[in-house]
């Protein structure tokens, strides 16, 4: 079964407008991380928000906003206000364990969203 | 402060021969992992290492994949001899902790086998 789930393969958004990119997980480790990382066309993987399972509040991070339901499983990212620079492949990742765990830093990521932001 | 650097950008090859894959990581990040994205499909954890020691290689899909950080420097990944299904898109990511947040990706190898 997988383990990341992005049901999403693409998507096409407005300017400006908010987008959200659905993300669940499976585990069965009371311990883990979600992680979102954006890939622009150039290649790099660039990080953009992390939530802990044990974390009270949904991780913010300037326009990118997680929405974390723990009871369903989800790991939502939010963008508000959309920009051009925006359009890019977003990728949903968990770590499953504590994260001082020792030698279990390995991802699992999803398959992808590719976001478009139409002017 | 430099990022990972991989390189090269681009290897197209023949099914068979043989191709070297380098990832200079960030200065003084023990952590180097190792991963692969094949057309359409999620990312795959290869290995991990801890400056020049193989920490987890489970995601090694077989034998004819070999990755080494001699020096706990950078790390090669070398597929021999390559097959058509070894397409794809590989990444190497390092961090200085062991806290799983603060990795930092290159910007990947693409490898066409043909």
């Amino acid at each position: 079964a997988q383990k990341i789930t992005q049901t999403q393969p693409g998507m096409f958004v407005q300017e400006k407008e908010a987008v959200t990119l659905d993300c669940t997980y499976d585990t069965s480790d009371p311990s883990y991380g979600l992680f979102w990382y954006k890939q622009p066309s150039s290649g790099e993987m660039i990080f953009l928000i992390y939530q802990g399972s044990y974390d009270q509040q949904n991780a913010t991070e300037g326009r990118y906003s997680l929405n974390f339901q723990k009871a369903r499983k989800s790991a939502n990212l939010v963008i508000s206000a959309s920009q051009l620079g925006d359009s890019a492949m977003y990728f949903c990742a968990m770590r499953e364990g504590p994260r001082s765990n020792f030698g279990n830093e390995k991802l699992t990521f999803g398959t992808g969203t590719r976001l478009t932001i139409i002017p | 402060e430099a990022g990972v650097t991989q390189f090269p950008s681009h290897s197209v090859i023949e099914k068979g021969q043989t191709v070297t894959l380098r990832c200079d990581p960030i200065s003084g990040h023990d952590n180097l992992y190792w991963y692969r994205r094949v057309m359409g499909k999620e990312i795959k954890f290869l290995l991990h290492f801890v400056k020049e020691s193989k920490q987890d290689e489970s995601g090694m899909p077989n034998n004819r994949f070999l990755a080494e950080r001699t020096g706990g420097t950078y790390s090669t990944l070398k597929v021999q001899p390559a097959e058509l299904e070894d397409s794809g898109v590989y990444f190497c990511a390092s961090s200085q902790d062991r806290q799983g947040l603060g990795y930092t990706f290159g910007s990947g190898t693409r490898l066409t086998v043909v």
